[in-house]
């Protein structure tokens, strides 16, 4: 069954450098997301990508953030430069398309900031 | 703005006992609504998902939920729990004219033996 997959599974990064979230969403979809969820607490929407251009943002997802479909099949999360609250659980997820299908989500990526 | 409340943080349920996960949504348009499974360390997986027609959808493991439009509810069920039905569950609304999934808090459930 196709899933979605993300690398890597968890990472530990100082504060104040970047890390890059990787995840291949399933080969026919045409949306994107990313969602966090910092332990204890909801998930969380970041961003939805579709066409190679952001759809729609969160108020989380600033100016340290960014996205990129770098080569048609990867979907990468940029983080310029982490801090101690950027500690979470990011997820991957994509959908084939917009009406009446639902996100499939990846496994997840832990990041820990030090 | 759309918005889940799942009213109970933790549940803890007997095997074989039936399970009821409650989940409130607010939101303007006819909602998508979904539930998730997320077991410790893993990722989130789907359990069953409503988007219109008949509002009692069935699931995977056994379990189902019903859509009442006029008490805004998306309850899960189950008749029966395992072990393995232990995790956390998430309920998440979106819509047709929306990108984004808004998640509830999660329910914790234990299965005692």
């Amino acid at each position: 069954e196709p899933e979605v997959t993300q690398t890597p599974s968890h990472q530990v990064t100082q504060m104040g450098q970047e890390v890059i979230l990787r995840c291949v969403p399933i080969s026919n979809h045409l949306y994107f997301y990313w969602y966090r969820q910092i332990l204890g607490q909801k998930v969380e929407f970041l961003v939805s990508f579709y066409n190679n251009e952001i759809s729609e943002k969160s108020e989380i997802f600033d100016d340290q953030f960014s996205v990129e479909r770098p080569d048609g099949s990867n979907f990468t999360l940029k983080i310029r430069s982490t801090k101690l609250e950027d500690s979470a659980m990011y997820f991957c997820a994509s959908r084939v398309e917009f009406m009446n299908t639902e996100a499939f989500f990846g496994q997840g990526t832990r990041l820990t900031v030090v | 703005a759309q918005s889940v409340t799942q009213p109970d943080i933790h549940i803890t349920v007997s095997e074989g006992a039936s399970l009821e996960l409650r989940c409130n949504y607010s939101y303007g348009a006819t909602p998508y609504l979904f539930w998730y499974v997320q077991s410790p360390g893993q990722g989130l997986q789907l359990l069953l998902k409503y988007f219109s027609g008949d509002t009692l959808v069935q699931g995977i493991k056994g379990f189902e939920a019903e859509f009442k439009r006029s008490q805004s509810s998306f309850n899960l069920r189950k008749p029966s729990v395992h072990w393995s039905d232990a995790a956390e569950y998430f309920c998440a609304v979106g819509s047709s004219n929306d990108y984004k999934l808004s998640f509830g808090a999660g329910t914790t459930v234990t299965v005692r033996a």
